[in-house]
């Protein structure tokens, strides 16, 4: 079945400084990955995903990767700001009627004033 | 309006007790799903449903049943409650029949098991 390994664990820049978390997965066949945001004591809301037909897309400060050949996606923030501070999930699934979708295990993403 | 609704939002309980969390969404989406949020904030699904069906079924405990009784609603039912139950729960649901759409969840449920 698919993994979906993601790095790193916890993440802390600087207001203003960029950040990049990244992601594999281990099945090919896997098509769409999208990007949850889960704010302490909140809900996971996705902020971006990307299927396997597109290597780039960018939502103002957000921008999401994929490298299939090597099966990793990342997502670049840029001018962070203290309001990104949450945790991040990646995940990967085929889009079947029986698939179910992989996360990550998240990344903990601290915005330093 | 809130678009997928848990309740209870808070849930503490003793072991070897049933519980029941419900889920209602108000999307009008074909697919609703259960996931388990653990204490290192691991996103596991557990059970989907799409228009009623169950599709998926994780290695849970079989003390884990889901009911749907319409495509609105999914409830998540518990017997004989464990110290390991303990973590908060996610209703989500998504529009279609697969799961290549953003998935839209509830507020969740934290269940505490003593």
């Amino acid at each position: 079945g698919e993994n979906v390994e993601q790095h790193p664990s916890t993440l802390s820049v600087q207001e203003g400084d960029s950040a990049v978390i990244k992601c594999t997965y281990s099945d090919s066949a896997s098509n769409y990955f999208p990007w949850y945001k889960q704010e302490l004591g909140k809900r996971p809301q996705l902020i971006i995903d990307i299927r396997s037909n597109v290597g780039e897309k960018k939502d103002q400060r957000i921008a999401v990767t994929l490298n299939k050949t090597a099966k990793h996606f990342s997502l670049h923030i840029t001018e962070t700001q203290p309001e990104d501070s949450a945790v991040y999930f990646c995940a990967a699934s085929k889009t079947d009627r029986d698939d179910k979708i992989i996360f990550g295990k998240g990344t903990r993403l601290h915005i330093l004033p | 309006d809130t678009a997928v609704s848990q309740t209870p939002k808070y849930l503490v309980t003793q072991m070897g007790n049933d519980k029941s969390i419900k889920c209602e969404q108000n999307l009008g989406h074909d697919t609703m799903y259960w996931y388990k949020q653990d204490s290192k904030k691991f996103l596991k699904i557990m059970f989907s449903y799409n228009n009623k069906e169950l599709i998926i079924n994780e290695t849970v405990p079989n003390r884990f049943s889901p009911k749907s009784p319409d495509k609105a609603h999914l409830n998540l039912h518990i017997n004989s409650l464990e110290l390991g139950d303990s973590a908060v729960y996610f209703c989500a649901s998504s529009h279609g029949t697969h799961t290549g759409n953003e998935q839209f969840f509830g507020p969740g449920t934290r269940l505490t098991v003593l």
